[in-house]
């Protein structure tokens, strides 16, 4: 499969630092980029969608100028969450979408980032 | 928009048994199904998948099966091992075949 890489993997902060996470699609070209929260033994809860050079379209009740998303290219994607706080820790996966080197049309996940604001 | 449910949530099966986790999925015109496996603390890792124009589709011990019709779709994991232990999510694609949907996932666990 195509390989997404995901940095840091790991960040504690303090409260009110803003932290920003990477996504990038190593081996392929990457049309959309997902960003995800997952909560401890819960689903995948989709925070954002976005496309290369576009404004990202963000789900229900996630507030744009918390987490900002910059899709700047057809292989990189950020997340930064501003001003965090403790109700922000929470494990973040990147997710990309596009055609892989078989030239099929897969959605691919980041190994995430478990942020834990103090 | 469209609605993914899963079952059974958890899945306790002893090694050497079969694995069946189902799905349902409420758009009639998704045509992607994909299946993650996630250990804990790790990425979701895509194990299978199948689209609409095939009704199954097996990789060795793993296969998965789709009724369109019925709009359901199942994962079979046929002898398993204690390292297929791990939570596993369905997805659905959307009308426009740009995003997925989750289920809520199935932890299982292999008793060797």
């Amino acid at each position: 499969g195509a390989v997404v890489s995901q940095h840091p993997s790991w960040v504690i902060c303090k409260s009110g630092t803003s932290v920003k996470i990477e996504c990038r699609s190593l081996d392929f070209q990457a049309t959309t980029m997902f960003w995800y929260r997952q909560f401890p033994k819960q689903s995948l809860m989709l925070m954002a969608t976005s496309n290369e050079g576009s404004k990202a379209t963000y789900e229900q009740g996630v507030e744009k100028d918390k987490f900002l998303i910059n899709h700047a290219s057809l292989t990189l994607s950020t997340l930064t969450v501003t001003s965090a706080h403790p109700e922000d820790s929470s494990f973040y996966i990147c997710s990309a979408r596009g055609l892989d080197r078989f030239y099929t049309d897969t959605q691919y996940f980041g190994p995430g980032t478990r942020l834990t604001v103090l | 928009g469209e609605n993914v449910e899963q079952h059974p949530s958890t899945l306790s099966v002893q090694e050497g048994d079969s694995a069946v986790i189902k799905c349902t999925y409420s758009d009639s015109a998704s045509n992607y199904f994909p299946w993650y496996k996630q250990e804990l603390g790790k990425r979701p890792q895509l194990i299978i998948d199948i689209r609409s124009n095939v009704g199954e589709k097996k990789d060795q011990r793993i296969a998965v099966t789709l009724n369109k019709t019925a709009k359901h779709f199942s994962l079979h994991i046929t002898e398993t091992q204690p390292e297929d232990s791990a939570v596993y999510f369905c997805a659905g694609d959307n009308n426009a075949g740009n995003m997925l949907t989750f289920g809520g996932g199935t932890r299982l666990m292999v008793k060797p």
